[in-house]
């Protein structure tokens, strides 16, 4: 399977432990999106990251999340000291060129749920 | 108002007949838009892009865009069961180099 990989696909976690949500994109795409959806609603954008670099990261909040796309190995998504609110799923997404110029590719997503 | 609107549903549509699926942006100068399909409990499926006006057709799916009213359109010919799913539309921001989706449709049809 060459798609987007993102693990794992279920995480629990009780409040104040920290969240590491892992994505490894489509071969060959240098471009990751990070996405938050919650029941019932739409996607909302977090960030978006190219090799070694955050690009945007306008939609993740200030304090508690952070995101890398590290050179070797797989973006990371970290959420610490969580709390009930941040249960949701994550998606990543992975893209060719950047966002508008190519069509993103979406991993199965990870569904954190906070005790 | 939101960037990105589409009516939540829900939409239901007779197995047979074409469903359609509508989206409003605000951004004018927005360039590329999507079409995601996504089943409960599942990942968005990108069905459809579309880049200039008119009609792309796509089996049986046929995307419509109208840059002077920005709105993007999906029509799905010959519903069957399994288009049942939350239709998201998704809007290239221009300069931002990020995708704005919609809250999504629901779309049911009925055997």
């Amino acid at each position: 399977n060459a798609g987007v990989m993102q693990n794992p696909r279920h995480l629990v976690r009780r409040r104040g432990q920290e969240a590491r949500l892992r994505c490894s994109p489509v071969k060959g795409h240098s471009h990751v999106y990070w996405y938050r959806q919650l029941p019932e609603e739409g996607l909302k954008f977090m960030v978006y990251l190219q090799k070694e670099n955050i690009i945007d990261e306008s939609g993740m909040p200030k304090e508690r999340f952070s995101a890398e796309f590290p050179k070797e190995g797989p973006s990371i998504l970290r959420i610490q000291q969580v709390v009930r609110g941040d249960s949701a799923a994550y998606f990543c997404a992975s893209s060719e060129g950047m966002a508008g110029n190519q069509p993103q590719h979406f991993g199965d997503g990870t569904r954190l749920s906070i005790l | 108002q939101k960037e990105v609107e589409q009516n939540s549903g829900p939409l239901s549509v007779p197995e047979g007949a074409i469903a359609s699926l509508n989206c409003t942006y605000s951004d004018r100068v927005s360039q590329s838009f999507f079409w995601y399909r996504q089943y409960s409990g599942k990942s968005p499926e990108l069905i459809m892009s579309i880049y200039s006006n008119g009609d792309k057709e796509d089996g049986r799916f046929t995307a419509q865009l109208n840059k002077a009213s920005q709105y993007v359109s999906l029509l799905i010919r010959d519903s069957q069961p399994s288009d049942s799913a939350t239709y998201l539309c998704a809007v290239e921001i221009q300069g931002a180099q990020k995708l704005v989706f919609g809250q999504g449709t629901r779309l049911t049809i009925n055997p």
